[in-house]
């Protein structure tokens, strides 16, 4: 089955580590993207990608890294610059960024920093 | 930039009974409206879209939402709700216009509990 997938589901990590989050997509999507989501808030872009090799920054991408060295992996790496990174992340991909294709969602990685 | 509004956080209803979800959104020249649907820890599954033409638009799961212009809205609805349909829906606004990458922005969701 064609999809996104997101590992791990749940995270946990000590303040002031840095962790990467994976996304993969096999939908052969040249746009991937990755969005944060907390309570009463809804989405908000950190990153996204319209190729390989190419990445440009959101609304909230401070803190955070990508990279895009695959076609179909997309990871983020949340730094310990990133001042409050609890929250739940979702990755999504579409066909091309150039112009409105519908963009398809990963399950979720919920990252809890203690 | 492009902003959307839905105004209520939380609608409960009765199952059977109809529901209305509100989305409005600013003001633009031409827009395409979508809707999604979460559930619980999942990500975000499309439920509809506008992107032009009839302004009535149906889409998954019986629900349907009215494109109006002059309203600047974007409403959801259902005539008979489940339990399954319990679950967060947002409203996402898009510029066809903006030229290169069309950013997408969402609403801060509405929860909506369908009570047995």
């Amino acid at each position: 089955d064609g999809g996104i997938t997101q590992s791990p589901k749940y995270l946990f990590r000590k303040e002031g580590q840095n962790v990467t989050l994976s996304c993969e997509q096999n939908l052969n999507h040249d746009a991937m993207y990755w969005y944060r989501q907390d309570p009463g808030q809804g989405l908000r872009l950190i990153y996204y990608s319209q190729i390989v090799n190419d990445f440009q920054k959101g609304d909230i991408a401070e803190g955070y890294s990508v990279s895009r060295e695959k076609k179909e992996s997309f990871p983020l790496t949340v730094t310990s610059a990133q001042k409050n990174p609890t929250a739940f992340y979702l990755c999504a991909s579409s066909i091309e960024a150039g112009r409105y294709n519908e963009q398809f969602f990963g399950p979720g990685t919920r990252l809890t920093v203690l | 930039a492009q902003s959307v509004t839905q105004l209520d956080s939380q609608v409960p209803v009765f199952e059977e009974a109809p529901v209305e979800l509100r989305c409005n959104y600013s003001s633009s020249v031409s827009v395409y409206l979508f809707w999604y649907v979460q559930y619980p820890n999942q990500g975000l599954q499309l439920l509809l879209k506008y992107l032009s033409g009839s302004t009535l638009v149906k889409g998954i799961n019986g629900f349907e939402a009215e494109f109006n212009k002059s309203q600047t809205s974007f409403h959801l609805r259902k005539p008979s709700v489940h339990i399954s349909d319990t679950a967060e829906y947002f409203c996402a606004v898009s510029d066809p216009n903006s030229g290169g990458y069309q950013k997408v922005t969402f609403g801060t969701g509405t929860k909506l509990q369908v009570i047995p």
